[in-house]
């Protein structure tokens, strides 16, 4: 079954650090960009960042920029977001997402998680 | 960065009946070099992921049903139901993907059933 599953998320005190994961399954992982998206509760989407499909390439939202670090284990099928810094405001649900087309960076998502919720809060 | 608009914030359809949502971009997402428009649109159940409905402002993805449709270009856009089911209570986003990577989402558009 084509599908991804992220884990990770937890309650963390502002200024902690946290790091998500992404499991991939059913196609052919290091041949796709991959983003993380997210959502604050009851909100819109905020695009937060992208790695292409080899890692050598990665793109960030202003608002993460320099806080949060994206990559991936191709060997495991896996994408991670290394979020430190974190304030009240990354709080959200926060998806992986799978770029349309392989080796291309489309930037538009034809394949997400269900989600794992990220809390920051003291 | 793009901003995106979304009208309405929401609407109430019959069943079987046509829903039509605008979206609107700060600037315009068409690319003159290919002549297309890098905007897509996604569909939110309650509690669920998004879905891709159609890219390029107008191909539908595989598998999405015919009665959902997409057109405009530049900054205008338009998201059509063309017969309102139950399963299509949704949020729908667009998103423009002109100016990476500052992806931007609009607001979203809520619709029910009337």
């Amino acid at each position: 079954e084509v599908q991804l599953v992220e884990s990770g998320g937890v309650v963390v005190q502002p200024g902690g650090s946290l790091r998500l994961s992404c499991a991939a399954s059913g196609f052919t992982f290091d041949d796709y960009a991959m983003h993380w998206v997210r959502q604050a509760p009851g909100k819109g989407l905020e695009w937060v960042s992208l790695i292409s499909w080899d890692g050598g390439s990665t793109y960030y939202a202003d608002s993460v920029k320099g806080r949060f670090t994206i990559s991936r284990d191709n060997s495991k099928n896996s994408l991670y977001l290394q979020m430190n810094s974190l304030r009240a405001e990354d709080t959200a649900l926060y998806y992986c997402a799978k770029d349309k087309s392989s080796g291309w960076f489309n930037w538009y998502f034809d394949l997400w998680g269900r989600g794992t919720l990220v809390t920051v809060s003291s | 960065d793009i901003v995106m608009t979304q009208s309405p914030d929401s609407l109430a359809v019959s069943l079987g009946e046509r829903a039509t949502i605008n979206c609107k971009s700060s600037q315009s997402v068409l690319y003159s070099s290919n002549n297309k428009n890098y905007l897509a649109w996604y569909q939110q159940k309650p509690g669920q992921p998004p879905k891709l409905l159609i890219y390029w402002a107008s191909t539908r993805e595989s598998g999405v049903p015919d009665r959902f449709s997409g057109s405009g270009s530049g900054t205008d856009f338009t998201l059509t139901i063309s017969s309102l089911q139950a399963e299509d209570v949704a949020v729908y986003y667009c998103q423009q993907y002109y100016s990476t990577p500052r992806l931007t989402f609009g607001p979203g558009t809520k619709v029910d059933i009337k």
